[in-house]
């Protein structure tokens, strides 16, 4: 089991430039997260989805799209980056929405928008 | 406006000694309480969790003690050891198990 695997590790875009972070799992995971992270700041939700197919807002969403076509992958878009979205992105899966349920979090993507 | 706030922000200790994080929380509908560890260039990984009907809960060298009327709950890490160096992130869970972090604290445990 690999766990949730996060492609790229590294990215460096230019303002204005789009990209997308792929996120899969191989537990089987209803629930899925992406987050970012930034220093002082912990980590903030920017979307998620509880299932195949839908997807829904968390605390960050602007500048940010994501889809979720298949169980297993959550991808998170940026159309039109900006220097403020640069940051350590994190993926995470669980198996439901009860609190007990653990957030299982992959190694992260880090990006610089220059 | 952080909903969950953690302090310190950096800690440094003794190896042997205790580190203490302190966490402190506003919304009464957090219904569970994670604390996740994170070694640098890694995810963050559960650590151990407490449910807020509990006042304290140990796994082996961690221990969390939590104050329902506060609203507070901190981490102690007792005989802290240079393997504990890392950042660790106090959160709480509420509705559709969506997790809110407080903003980290940089533990580094000197030999």
């Amino acid at each position: 089991n690999a766990g949730v695997t996060q492609t790229p590790k590294f990215r460096v875009l230019k303002t204005g430039q789009s990209m997308t972070l792929l996120c899969a799992q191989d537990m089987n995971h209803e629930y899925m997260y992406w987050y970012r992270q930034d220093p002082g700041m912990g980590l903030r939700l920017i979307h998620y989805s509880v299932g195949e197919g839908t997807t829904a807002k968390g605390e960050v969403p602007d500048g940010y799209n994501v889809s979720r076509l298949k169980k297993q992958n959550f991808l998170l878009g940026l159309e039109s980056a900006a220097p403020s979205q640069t940051s350590v992105y994190f993926c995470a899966s669980s198996r439901g929405v009860r609190s007990t349920d653990t957030q299982y979090f992959g190694p992260g993507t880090r990006l610089t928008v220059l | 406006q952080q909903q969950v706030k953690q302090s310190p922000q950096s800690l440094i200790v003794q190896k042997g000694g205790i580190s203490i994080i302190n966490c402190a929380y506003e919304n009464t509908a957090f219904d569970y309480f994670p604390w996740y560890q994170q070694f640098p260039g890694k995810g963050p990984a559960l650590l151990i969790a407490i449910r807020p009907d509990v006042s304290e809960k140990k796994e082996g060298r961690f221990t969390i003690s939590f104050n329902k009327s506060a609203k507070q709950f901190s981490l102690h890490i007792m005989d802290s050891q240079p393997g504990d160096s890392a950042t660790y992130f106090c959160a709480a869970k509420g509705p559709g198990n969506k997790l809110t972090f407080g903003g980290g604290t940089r533990v580094l445990v000197k030999p």
